[in-house]
């Protein structure tokens, strides 16, 4: 069954410094998310990109993150000046369309010091 | 925004048991799923349920949309069904996925 890849599954980082997740969505996905879950909290919209545009974004999207599709199979999410709040899983998804269910990738575990 | 709403929020249970989970959803939706969030933190996808029933070996999902609520229902629970349920909908013509605040199961021998 085809899956969504996330790199790396752990990162540890500095406050203030950047970081980068990235993720390999399903080749023949036209949706791709990024979500986050601050630890035993619900799982946070953060924003969904389409037609390598973003379509739609949540109040935590600040001008601190950003999102790429540098290629045709890579989505990065950047968080640019890294803050202890930031500590949380972040889970990347797509799918095929609206209204299609979701596949999300395993997550990765950032952990801002 | 869409509300929705899981319960109970708790839920311990001896192996063997079953249970019923209930998520109400506020608006109509496009997209519904539920999902098992295991001990790693994995999201593991469990149905894909805007509407009607389906059965997946022990576990088996009904969504009436009309009325805005969806179960899920665990038969002969293992340890390993542990973790955390979650729902999530996406609403109206919306993509983006809302989820509730998930049950956490916990099933002891």
């Amino acid at each position: 069954e085809p899956e969504v890849t996330q790199t790396p599954s752990h990162q540890v980082t500095q406050m203030g410094q950047e970081v980068i997740l990235r993720c390999v969505p399903i080749s023949n996905h036209l949706y791709f998310y990024w979500y986050r879950q601050i630890l035993g909290q619900k799982v946070e919209f953060l924003v969904s990109f389409y037609n390598n545009e973003i379509s739609e974004k949540s109040e935590i999207f600040d001008d601190q993150f950003s999102v790429e599709r540098p290629d045709g199979s890579n989505f990065t999410l950047k968080i640019r000046s890294t803050k202890l709040e930031d500590s949380a899983m972040y889970f990347c998804a797509s799918n095929p369309d609206r209204g299609y269910g979701y596949t999300f990738g395993s997550g990765t575990r950032l952990t801002v010091v | 925004g869409i509300q929705v709403e899981q319960s109970p929020p708790d839920l311990i249970l001896q192996e063997g048991a079953n249970s019923t989970l209930r998520c109400n959803f506020s608006d109509s939706v496009n997209n519904l799923q539920w999902f098992h969030q295991n001990p790693w933190g994995q999201l593991i996808n469990l149905f894909y349920i805007p509407s009607g029933t389906k059965q997946n070996g022990r576990l088996s999902a009904t969504t009436v949309a009309t009325e805005r609520y969806s179960l899920l229902y665990i038969s002969s629970s293992q340890t390993t069904d542990s973790g955390v349920y979650f729902c999530a909908v996406a609403a109206g013509t919306a993509s983006k996925l809302t989820f509730g605040t998930g049950t956490r199961l916990q099933v002891t021998l």
